[in-house]
């Protein structure tokens, strides 16, 4: 159980296309998902948290009309990193939380590596 | 002072020792502590979910807390070469559903 996919796994896009990457929770419903970026040998960096049917509260420093998030249903989330950069090629990596009374565990995707050239 | 601090290592045991990974925290609010493993270039798994002081102990993996002392641990036995990963700690304080983590600990177990 607890099962998180990530599409598409790796994306390479030409500087200034937007990218979506889905986060779909497979066998529980997650209230919360949660997108993060991770630089090499670094640790996880929250970049924003997302509850069903409401706007997602990004952490500081990032750019909310830069990397759009939609959580549409229980089951999905979205991540569009509009006008891509560069910079923006990173590992990115959702998580869900089933928001069950004392259940504070996330369980992460397999992650998207975005390329951008 | 970061929130919670981990030696990244890296931590190189041969095949069949214990490992000992562990982190402190500053926060006494955080109530929630994990354990995740992660591979290179893949999504961190949970390996061990606990939020009372003591041991929990699921297979080879055992998960200690100590909230007294701002202190968690997590014990490999027998390792493995598949053990060998990333092992980052994360915790959360009550009705805060973030995560706050470790840098994480690069451990190689040689065959």
């Amino acid at each position: 159980g607890a099962v998180v996919s990530q599409h598409p796994s790796r994306v390479i896009c030409k500087s200034g296309t937007s990218v979506k990457i889905e986060c779909r929770s497979l066998d529980f419903q997650a209230t919360t998902m949660f997108w993060y970026r991770q630089f090499p040998k670094q640790s996880l960096m929250l970049m924003a948290t997302s509850n069903e049917g409401s706007k997602a509260t990004y952490e500081q420093g990032v750019e909310k009309d830069k990397f759009l998030i939609n959580h549409a249903s229980l089951t999905l989330s979205t991540l569009t990193v509009t006008s891509a950069h560069p910079e923006d090629s990173s590992f990115y990596i959702c998580s869900a939380h089933s928001g069950g009374a004392g259940m504070y565990e996330q369980y992460f995707g397999p992650g998207t590596r975005l390329t951008v050239t | 002072q970061k929130e919670v601090e981990q030696d990244p290592g890296p931590l190189s045991v041969p095949e069949g020792a214990i490992v000992s990974l562990n982190c402190t925290y500053s926060n006494s609010a955080f109530q929630y502590f994990m354990w995740y493993r992660q591979y290179s270039r893949k999504g961190p798994e949970l390996l061990m979910y606990t939020y009372s002081s003591g041991n929990k102990e699921d297979g080879r993996f055992t998960a200690q807390v100590d909230k007294s002392s701002k202190y968690i641990s997590l014990f490999i036995r027998d390792s493995q070469p598949s053990d060998s990963a990333t092992y980052l700690c994360a915790m959360s304080a009550r009705g805060d559903y973030k995560l706050s983590f470790g840098a994480g600990t690069t451990v190689t177990v040689r065959a």
